[in-house]
């Protein structure tokens, strides 16, 4: 069936790394996707990949795919402030239209 | 470009009563996508329109409908609210030959 799990909330310090994970269940996943949400906001596209692909880097942020696992993370380098948002993990399936599979999101809490 | 830009920002409706939300999407994109977001949960994919037909539903009941117009803007109408309508609808745009889709700052809907 359709499940994209995410575990609930991390907290780093601010200029560390961050590593937001992300599990899915379904085979046919075409993209995975990770979405930005800050307060009283709308949902922020920040990257994807291909399922056939195992790794994707876009200046600070480097996505991993371990597609065996079924297993996605996100990869934040030198964490800000305004990074402190949540961070949805999504996939689009084959035959699906572009339709968006999300995870319940992960709180990311960035301190000084 | 003003992006996807969806109409009105918040909305107080009476259980029982109608509402019709408005999105009008990304200039080039021709695919729109109606998504709830209940609090603290990820949005749920309630249906996709393209060529001003539905292409795609979610699970939800027949009192969510919509309409997609020539100009490729949308509306999402609900019918005798509930409280559990409560939430933020999202619309997303999309082009039918590209991947991703890009979310409007939605619509808060409270049922009172």
């Amino acid at each position: 069936g359709e499940d994209v799990e995410q575990s609930l909330f991390l907290s780093v310090r601010e200029g560390d790394s961050s590593v937001i994970n992300c599990t899915y269940t379904d085979s046919s996943s075409t993209y995975l996707y990770w979405y930005k949400q800050e307060p009283g906001a709308g949902l922020q596209l920040l990257t994807y990949i291909f399922s056939n692909m195992d790794m994707k880097q876009d200046q600070r942020l480097t996505v991993l795919l371990n597609k065996k696992d079924k297993h996605l993370s996100l990869r934040i380098a030198d964490t800000q402030t305004g990074d402190s948002a949540i961070y949805f993990c999504a996939e689009t399936l084959s035959g699906g239209y572009n339709k968006l599979i999300f995870g319940a999101g992960t709180r990311l809490a960035v301190h000084p | 470009d003003a992006g996807v830009t969806q109409s009105p920002t918040h909305l107080i409706k009476t259980r029982g009563q109608q509402v019709t939300l408005r999105c009008s999407p990304k200039s080039g994109h021709d695919t729109v996508s109606w998504y709830q977001q209940a609090l603290g949960q990820g949005p749920q994919f309630i249906f996709q329109y393209y060529e001003e037909e539905e292409r795609q539903r979610g699970n939800f009941p027949d009192r969510f409908s919509g309409h997609q117009f020539p100009n490729y803007s949308s509306e999402l109408n609900v019918n005798a609210l509930l409280l559990g309508d409560s939430a933020l609808y999202l619309c997303a745009s999309s082009r039918d030959t590209e991947k991703g889709a890009f979310f409007g700052q939605g619509t808060r809907l409270t049922v009172v």
